[in-house]
């Protein structure tokens, strides 16, 4: 079985901190990881994924995960956050193999302040 | 930019009504998904569709549940006799192909049963 956690389900940071984004997995096999952000009023958007190779992979908007397979976490950072960065941010896995049932965490809300 | 839509945006029913949600995936894709997520819950796998079958569902979709491509654009979640905890935001996606081919989110519908 597969799952995901998401620490913090509300993160607030200021505008130009550091923004990081905790997520852990649980998985039987060798995971293929993602996350995605969503916009007020809007469907999910895919930000960065990982399936093999590199383990520091780079998405839209500045943001990067590292997937750490000895703590089985997947954690997304961005250097600087900016107020168009605040929605909500869902990290997710599929360790089927056919890479189209993804599970989901609970998402953490990212509130950015002046 | 080509986008998944669904209507309505919210849905308000009283139990044991059939409801449809619809969908129109984006026009070239061949895979599609419909996921759900109860209020401050998880995001949830509910069903993965391709070549006009079901190419995997999970516990949550039983014979309540049912979808289908009447045509070469929409793609619907029947819930035949809806339940209380049927409550939530339901969400489509379709992707290109398989194999960690990103895929793309509608909007959401918002469920109501009363």
């Amino acid at each position: 079985a597969q799952s995901v956690t998401q620490l913090g389900s509300h993160v607030s940071v200021s505008e130009g901190a550091l923004v990081l984004l905790r997520c852990n997995y649980s998985s039987s096999v060798p995971p293929y990881l993602f996350w995605y952000v969503q916009y007020p009023n809007q469907g999910l958007q895919l930000l960065l994924k990982y399936t093999t190779g590199a383990t520091l992979v780079k998405g839209i908007n500045g943001f990067e995960a590292e997937f750490k397979k000895s703590e089985t976490s997947f954690h997304l950072t961005k250097p600087s956050a900016h107020m168009s960065d605040a929605a909500e941010y869902f990290c997710a896995v599929d360790s089927t193999g056919g890479g189209n049932k993804l599970t989901f965490g609970t998402g953490t809300q990212l509130k950015v302040e002046l | 930019e080509p986008e998944v839509t669904q209507t309505p945006s919210h849905q308000v029913t009283q139990m044991g009504q059939e409801v449809i949600l619809r969908c129109v995936p984006i026009s070239n894709h061949l895979y599609f998904y419909w996921y759900r997520q109860i209020l401050g819950q998880k995001v949830e796998f509910l069903v993965s569709f391709y070549n006009n079958e079901i190419s995997e569902k999970s516990e949550i979709f039983d014979d309540q549940f049912s979808v289908e491509r009447p045509d070469g654009s929409n793609f619907t979640l029947k819930i035949r006799s809806t339940k209380l905890e049927d409550s939530a935001m339901y969400f489509c996606a379709s992707s290109a192909q398989s194999s960690y081919n990103e895929q793309f989110f509608g909007p959401g519908t918002r469920l109501t049963v009363l």
